[in-house]
């Protein structure tokens, strides 16, 4: 599978935008972005998953840069709930053996 | 529909000992996954089950093993424990077809081992 770089913390005011990016540029046409989160001492929570195209959910957006290369998570307006650890991870569309990297804390700021 | 459920959420175990982790996925899922989480190492997969199989495994020794039920429910046990199998150990279900629509996993919230 494809690695991922992300950057190791952010911080957003609640109510704001969140905009978590990612880096892929290894992707292979075969392979899913896939964003999951972890709040503390929990298990991780799937948000939303592309190939190509941007996605939106009931949760966040995706976008997907037409090389593929780099992606963005968007959580359109932030709560202190969304305060958790997120993983961007490329794998194919059939991949349970998912590859964690460090992800992204992302702290919603009163 | 009620999530994966794993049992029990916290045990702690001296070295040397077995331990069992229980996992009951998402009815109708017949995909278990096993993860384990440490500070140090992160997620890693541990193994995936499919109808009773094993269909993938991670980089882990032979001490840790698993199984599936006809129901779908797992197991996995760690024999001669170490200190450092301490861990969250984290249980995912999805439906395992997966393929062209890409495939979601829905984890549990994990049993927390202490090994002393």
């Amino acid at each position: 599978d494809a690695k991922t770089t992300q950057p190791p913390s952010m911080d957003c005011a609640e109510g704001r935008a969140a905009n978590l990016p990612c880096n892929h540029s290894t992707i292979s046409g075969n392979e899913y972005v896939y964003w999951y989160r972890q709040i503390h001492s929990q298990g991780p929570q799937y948000i939303i998953h592309g190939l190509k195209n941007n996605e939106t959910n009931e949760m966040a957006s995706l976008i997907i840069t037409e090389d593929r290369k780099s992606s963005t998570l968007i959580l359109p307006h932030a709560t202190l709930r969304d305060t958790a650890v997120y993983y961007c991870i490329v794998a194919t569309g059939s991949a349970r053996q998912l590859t964690f990297g460090s992800g992204t804390q992302l702290t919603v700021l009163p | 529909k009620a999530g994966v459920t794993q049992t029990p959420r916290y045990l702690i175990k001296t070295r040397g000992q077995q331990v069992t982790l229980s996992c009951s996925p998402i009815s109708g899922h017949r995909s278990v996954s096993w993860y384990q989480q440490t500070p140090g190492q992160g997620l890693q997969f541990l193994f995936e089950y499919f109808s009773e199989t094993q269909r993938n495994k991670g980089n882990f020794p032979g001490r840790f093993s698993g199984r599936q039920f006809s129901n779908s429910r797992s197991e996995m046990n760690v024999s001669t424990l170490e200190l450092g199998d301490s861990a969250l150990y984290l249980c995912a279900s999805s439906d395992g077809t997966g393929g062209w629509f890409g495939e979601k996993l829905f984890f549990g919230s994990g049993t927390q081992l202490s090994v002393l």
